[in-house]
């Protein structure tokens, strides 16, 4: 059945490393997201791409953070270098192209542990 | 910057009883409200997406009401079961493309 597949689903890591979470969208939507769930901030929106390109990635930090879409089927978010503030779940979603009035649907998240 | 309220921030309700939340969000330029359901250790799903004003939706025993002049949205469970517990989210959209999330209203039904 279609859904959105991330990988890993638990990463654990040094303080200083690379980590890049990948995301499979759902085949057809041309609408992803990623989202950072903390205890702080709840569902804190990181960027969206449509049709590939970022639309928004204001709620990314840009010094460390980079999202990109190489192609239909894989979106990348990856951290470098990472910090222990960085722990979190990350999640994807995607959606359709009329994604402002059609749902979302959300991977099972990747949990990452910065140490 | 656009605020989206979600109120309360949690609630605790007997198993039986009914409830219901609600979601206040900046009138202009609004676009679709969504509300998705958040259970522990798994991923947001979506339970309605609304987009006319007086619009209601009902799915089972959840039902949910829009009102785009004023800005906010209620959900209502009738009578709540342990399933219900949730957090539940509510998700304006805007006409910029601009999708903002509310902080959750976090439910307990006691069995």
């Amino acid at each position: 059945d279609a859904r959105v597949t991330q990988t890993p689903r638990h990463k654990v890591t040094e303080m200083g490393q690379e980590v890049t979470m990948r995301c499979q969208p759902i085949l057809g939507h041309n609408t992803v997201f990623w989202y950072r769930q903390t205890m702080m901030q709840g569902l804190e929106l990181l960027a969206y791409f449509r049709n590939r390109a970022p639309l928004d990635d204001s709620g990314m930090p840009k010094d460390r953070f980079s999202a990109e879409m190489p192609d239909a089927t894989l979106a990348t978010l990856k951290i470098q270098p990472s910090e222990p503030r960085d722990s979190a779940v990350y999640f994807c979603a995607s959606g359709l192209p009329e994604f402002m009035n059609t749902e979302a649907f959300f991977g099972q998240g990747t949990r990452l542990t910065v140490v | 910057i656009l605020n989206v309220e979600q109120s309360p921030q949690s609630l605790h309700v007997q198993e039986g009883d009914s409830t219901n939340f609600t979601c206040s969000f900046p009138s202009s330029n609004f676009y679709a409200l969504h509300w998705y359901r958040w259970e522990t250790a798994k991923s947001p799903e979506a339970l309605f997406v609304m987009t006319l004003n007086g619009d209601e939706k009902k799915k089972g025993r959840i039902s949910a009401t829009l009102n785009t002049k004023e800005g906010y949205s209620y959900l209502y469970i009738k009578g709540s079961q342990p399933e219900d517990s949730a957090t539940y989210l509510c998700a304006p959209a805007f006409s910029n493309y601009q999708l903002i999330w509310g902080a959750g209203t976090k439910l307990i039904i006691k069995p």
